[in-house]
């Protein structure tokens, strides 16, 4: 079974403050997406990585893909309000199997 | 481009009742995938359809569960006698074949008494 975990568990930081999320596992994934979610709504797609190594930036985020492709990580530059919710990771295995399986999630709160 | 959409948002419903909710995917999306997310946890996978076809389906799909897509288009998730264990968010998400990505709805919220 594939596990994705994911560090910090809950973050609470200031308006304006760096961060970084990270998504760790031993097993290797052929994409691993970043989503983010609001509390009673669906996942909201980030970006999806696919390349080991892979950097990719979307504004004040830069998401990273480990070079084995088992970890990443999310880092957040001059954090606002509106960056606040649930930071999901998912990653495809490959092999014929189109299930994403997910970590637990990073819960951010950036405060004004 | 109206993305995925679910109906009903909310369900309450008395344990030992049978209910059934409907995923809308993104038009031309032919893959449709059906989640549970529980209170704390990440979504976890149920079932997959490429078209009409169901084409993989999780342990966590025990038989009082049931999903279709009759046309290739809408899709229905029964679960017959619920249990208050049954009580999620249940979400459904829609990919392009041959795309990594996979475009979530709005999510059905059900709440078993």
């Amino acid at each position: 079974t594939q596990l994705l975990e994911q560090s910090p568990q809950f973050l609470s930081i200031q308006e304006g403050e760096n961060l970084t999320v990270y998504c760790n596992s031993s097993s290797v994934f052929s994409s691993l997406q970043w989503y983010r979610q609001e509390p009673g709504e669906g996942p909201v797609l980030l970006v999806t990585v696919v390349t080991g190594g892979e950097v990719k930036k979307l504004k004040r985020l830069t998401f990273q893909f480990g070079d084995a492709r088992k970890d990443s990580s999310l880092h957040i530059t001059a954090a606002q309000p509106g960056d606040t919710g649930l930071y999901l990771c998912a990653g495809d295995s490959g092999a014929g199997s189109y299930q994403l399986t997910f970590g637990k999630g990073t819960k951010l709160s950036v405060i004004p | 481009d109206t993305g995925v959409s679910q109906d009903p948002r909310h369900k309450i419903t008395k344990r030992g009742q049978n209910v059934t909710f409907r995923c809308d995917p993104i038009s031309e999306h032919n893959r449709l995938y059906w989640y549970r997310q529980t209170l704390g946890q990440g979504p976890e996978f149920l079932t997959y359809f490429q078209n009409e076809a169901q084409l993989e389906k999780s342990r966590l799909l025990s038989d009082r569960f049931s999903a279709e897509r009759p046309k290739g288009s809408f899709s229905t998730l029964e679960i017959q006698r619920t249990e208050q264990g049954d009580s999620a968010m249940y979400l459904c998400a829609s990919s392009l074949l041959g795309y990594n990505e996979q475009f979530f709805g709005p999510g059905t919220r059900l709440t078993v008494l």
